[in-house]
């Protein structure tokens, strides 16, 4: 166990529509990074945000949005879903803004 | 931007002999580099780690080895177990700064 947790574990939705992934950093942990990792790509890394300010943006579609709270748990949205936007969506932290990264168990995401 | 691959989409060894999983990387500004293992349907577990001042490190019965003149990165398991299976992923970054960037990974299989 990490010690980062990510809700839900499973999530099914349709084209379309908008969903919400939640994400709790190890206690202690200021930076939160957001991962899609699809059947025929690696992790692709999104986004960090560090101490509630973005810090670093990667691959992130301007469909998919993200914060982080005052207490340092964080969400990733993602709106207008497409079927290609079906994957694992992975959680990490660290105590920094670099360093090693612990990673949650994921949400799966099916859109249908 | 940066890539970091994987010379061996997949790997198969004999329970106790040693495997070793390389990765090659491409921006000499990383500083800092990690090995990840990930299960079937779990997220990326931290395996170890090393710093570009160094060029082997070691942990329990895993061994990284960094050659920063051909950008090359593997890793060394000891007796690989059943419970080694998974797959692997090495991915770059600086110590300072907050992109990971991940391989494809190597898929590990350890025949009893």
């Amino acid at each position: 166990d990490s010690g980062v947790t990510q809700t839900p574990k499973h999530l099914i939705t349709a084209t379309g529509q908008r969903v919400t992934l939640r994400c709790s950093p190890r206690s202690g942990d200021l930076s939160v990074y957001w991962y899609q990792q699809s059947l025929d790509q690696g992790l692709q890394f999104l986004i960090q945000y560090y101490n509630g300010e973005e810090r670093a943006k990667g691959n992130i579609l301007e469909r998919f949005s993200a914060q982080q709270f005052p207490d340092l748990h964080s969400e990733l949205n993602l709106s207008s879903l497409e079927l290609g936007d079906s994957a694992l969506y992975f959680c990490a932290s660290s105590a920094g803004t670099g360093g090693t990264q612990y990673f949650g168990p994921g949400t799966r995401l099916l859109v249908l | 931007g940066e890539s970091v691959g994987l010379h061996l989409p997949t790997l198969s060894v004999q329970e106790g002999d040693n495997s070793i999983i390389n990765c090659a990387y491409s921006n000499s500004a990383s500083d800092y580099f990690i090995w990840y293992k990930q299960e079937s349907g779990k997220g990326p577990q931290f395996i170890i780690d090393i710093r570009s001042n160094m060029d082997k490190r070691q942990g329990q019965r895993v061994t990284v080895l960094l050659n920063k003149t051909v950008k090359h990165l593997s890793l060394q398991i000891a007796a690989t177990q059943p419970g080694d299976s998974a797959v692997y992923f090495c991915a770059e970054s600086t110590l300072s700064g907050n992109q990971f960037y991940f391989g494809t990974g190597t898929s590990l299989t350890v025949i009893p």
